[in-house]
């Protein structure tokens, strides 16, 4: 069964201070790792796709890395409206049937708090 | 990306009662997902709908408790059937990249916050 889990589970930050988030998994074929934003009452927003080790993306102030286990989302002098909590999944490959293919296990998640 | 609308954004139930959820999208999608996110927790995914075929439900969802419609290629229904409190939860309507059967990228409406009485 895949599995991801994400550390820490909250992150308090000061504008300006840098930091990593962290998402570990365990899968039998990754076909993709996903990192999404959350801002509370709304739904997960696309953040980036990854797929093979040493790979990389940015988007504004962060930027997620992919090893064989793990992946880092590393957020470069955040501001207050970094404020969320950060979503790590892993995607499925496709099955024999084809029924799992696009399907997500998703990590718990990282609350981070920019404080001004 | 796609733009997704979900109705209702937030209902109150009693238990006992049903309720429909509605995710309506802009463009046409191939595939389609509901998933839940119960308090605290992360996103568990219910359902996977493809339209012409019948759901295809994961390990601890069944279709009588959850039954879902896809009539066409940009809007699907999943209902919440014979509610208990333990069905609180946010649901999330989720689409793939278009026709695309990759995925590449997958959107999430805003959700439903359900609450059962």
């Amino acid at each position: 069964e895949d599995q991801v889990t994400q550390s820490p589970e909250a992150l308090r930050l000061q504008e300006g201070e840098s930091s990593s988030l962290n998402c570990s998994y365990t899968v039998s074929g990754l076909r993709g790792l996903f990192w999404y934003r959350q801002d509370p009452g709304k739904g997960p927003e696309f953040l980036f796709t990854l797929y093979s080790a040493g790979e990389e993306k940015e988007k504004e102030r962060l930027k997620a890395t992919l090893t064989k286990k793990e992946s880092f989302l590393h957020i470069t002098a955040p501001k207050p409206e970094d404020s969320a909590t950060y979503l790590c999944a892993v995607q499925a490959p496709l099955n024999a049937g084809g029924t799992s293919y696009g399907k997500l296990t998703f990590g718990q998640g990282t609350i981070l708090t920019v404080h001004p | 990306s796609a733009v997704i609308s979900q109705k209702p954004s937030r209902d109150i139930c009693q238990r006992g009662t049903s309720l429909t959820i509605q995710c309506q999208v802009d463009s046409q999608v191939t595939m389609m997902f509901w998933y839940r996110q119960q308090p605290g927790q992360s996103l568990t995914l219910i359902a996977t709908a493809n339209q012409g075929s019948e759901a295809t439900y994961e390990s601890g969802f069944v279709i009588d408790k959850f039954p879902i419609s896809r009539p066409n290629l940009t809007f699907s229904t999943l209902t919440v059937s014979n509610m208990s409190p333990e069905d609180s939860s946010i649901y999330l309507c989720s689409v793939g990249d278009g026709l695309s059967s990759t995925n590449e990228k997958l959107f999430f409406g805003s959700g439903t916050q359900l609450s059962v009485l």
